[in-house]
């Protein structure tokens, strides 16, 4: 089954940009999406499609993705953006489609 | 409002049974496809279990396949996952989240119930 591999940490100080990956087999060609999940609560799309935004998220949060790696970017990174990242493709040639990664802690210093 | 809200979890004994329900608002239940999505403590998120809209595509992990069956009711906008067998590592919070598709059809999950605790321990 498809394997998708992100940092299990990526620590950043206020103000500054905060780059999150996520690496699997030729991701570039799948549509990346990208969760926020802050503790004790569910998770919140925050990209979807590689770079769009669902309504209601900050132009902070962008996506990119190309060959064998993905990335979340959040610019300008506030206290509240303290959470964990996950990724996530949709492995259609598959009977287990739904991939996620494993998750990142982003920590604001 | 357009929300889930999952119900059903609880405490049960390794062996035993569990069926979680996820009842939906706001929107046509109807017209999307739902998966089951568990957390296990400190862990990161897991997918269980995917059903189409139609009914006509359902996906289980390995880890659940033979044990869990995912089902659905459209006309009472409910999405359901009935676990039997369960063990102790089938303990997690277990959420259900509603699919959107891309383009290429690939799917997405726009939004999230809050999700039920299942402890599974003797």
């Amino acid at each position: 089954s498809y394997v998708l591999t992100q940092p299990p940490s990526v620590s950043v100080a206020p103000g500054q940009t905060a780059r999150i990956t996520c690496g699997g087999n030729n991701i570039g060609s799948k549509t990346v999406h990208w969760y926020q999940q802050k503790p004790g609560q569910a998770p919140v799309l925050v990209v979807y499609d590689d770079s769009d935004r669902p309504s209601g998220i900050p132009e902070r949060f962008s996506g990119s993705n190309s060959a064998n790696t993905a990335t979340l970017t959040i610019s300008r990174v506030e206290a509240g953006d303290e959470a964990d990242y996950y990724c996530q493709v949709w492995a259609s040639s598959s009977d287990h489609p739904v991939v996620f990664g494993g998750g990142t802690k982003l920590t604001v210093l | 409002e357009v929300q889930l809200v999952e119900s059903g979890g609880g405490l049960v004994k390794p062996g035993g049974s569990l069926r979680l329900s996820c009842a939906a608002s706001g929107f046509t239940f109807s017209s999307y496809s739902m998966i089951w999505v568990r957390q296990a403590p400190g862990k990161g998120l897991e997918w269980v279990s995917s059903i189409s809209s139609s009914v006509g595509y359902i996906y289980y992990a390995d880890s659940v396949k033979g044990r869990f069956t995912i089902s659905r009711d459209n006309a009472k906008s409910s999405l359901y996952l009935q676990m039997n067998s369960l063990r102790p590592e089938d303990t997690a919070v277990y959420y259900c989240a509603r699919a959107r598709t891309t383009v290429t059809g690939h799917w997405y999950f726009d939004l999230w119930g809050r999700g039920t605790l299942v402890t599974v321990s003797s």
